[in-house]
């Protein structure tokens, strides 16, 4: 059974653009979340995605959004990078009836 | 590799020695608790999990002890192998959310 798989592995962006991430979840989950990693800060949540809807949204400005597809691949956006915005974007699957959540290799994003 | 943590605290155990890493929790109202372990350049891998009717799990050389009382989690690995050396995070999670709140991770050094 294929794990999270994330696209791409890396990416170098300027400040001002803005940049698509993409998650194609576990087959057979349908639930995929999204965090970010800083030395600084950690693993924060930015938001989840739950059969095309979003169902929780962290603590991150409107530059951050996200969206489902009907096939549960999820892509999540940044606009108008800035510096800070430099992280491991990591994409977690979850399976229907709840349990842990299955982690991707992560998107590694820098913003010069 | 990529840092997922510059200043983590650091636990430096012998090999073969057993390792005790401890996490305090924040959300009395949490009910699933997951550790994670992340490797250099690579997503958090689920390694064991406990929810809040039990105090106690045991693995494959991993227990995870839950103290509901002082809201306090530790992951104890047993005979501690070089192949352990990562960063370890323990997650708490309430309710049917897919949300994870991440603590700042430990990072365990296996000497020989």
């Amino acid at each position: 059974k294929a794990g999270v798989t994330q696209t791409p592995r890396y990416l170098i962006k300027t400040r001002g653009q803005q940049v698509t991430l993409s998650c194609s979840p576990i087959s057979g989950h349908r639930s995929v979340s999204w965090y970010q990693q800083t030395p600084g800060q950690g693993l924060q949540f930015l938001f989840e995605y739950f059969s095309e809807t979003q169902r929780n949204k962290g603590n991150f400005p409107g530059r951050f959004s996200g969206r489902q597809f009907s096939n549960s691949r999820s892509e999540m956006n940044v606009s108008t990078l800035e510096l800070g915005d430099s992280a491991l974007y990591l994409c977690a699957s979850s399976p229907p009836w709840g349990g842990e959540a299955f982690f991707g290799q992560g998107t590694r994003l820098t913003v010069v | 590799g990529e840092s997922v943590g510059l200043h983590l605290p650091t636990l430096s155990v012998q090999e073969g020695d057993n390792s005790i890493i401890n996490c305090a929790y924040s959300n009395s109202a949490s009910d699933y608790f997951i550790w994670y372990k992340q490797e250099s350049g690579k997503g958090p891998q689920f390694i064991i999990d406990i929810r809040s009717n039990m105090d106690k799990r045991q693995g494959q050389r991993v227990t995870v002890l839950l103290n509901k009382t002082v809201k306090h989690l530790s992951l104890q690995i047993a005979a501690t192998q070089p192949g352990d050396s990562a960063v370890y995070f323990c997650a708490e999670r309430t309710g049917t959310a897919s949300k994870l709140t991440f603590g700042t991770g430990t990072r365990l050094q296996v000497t020989l």
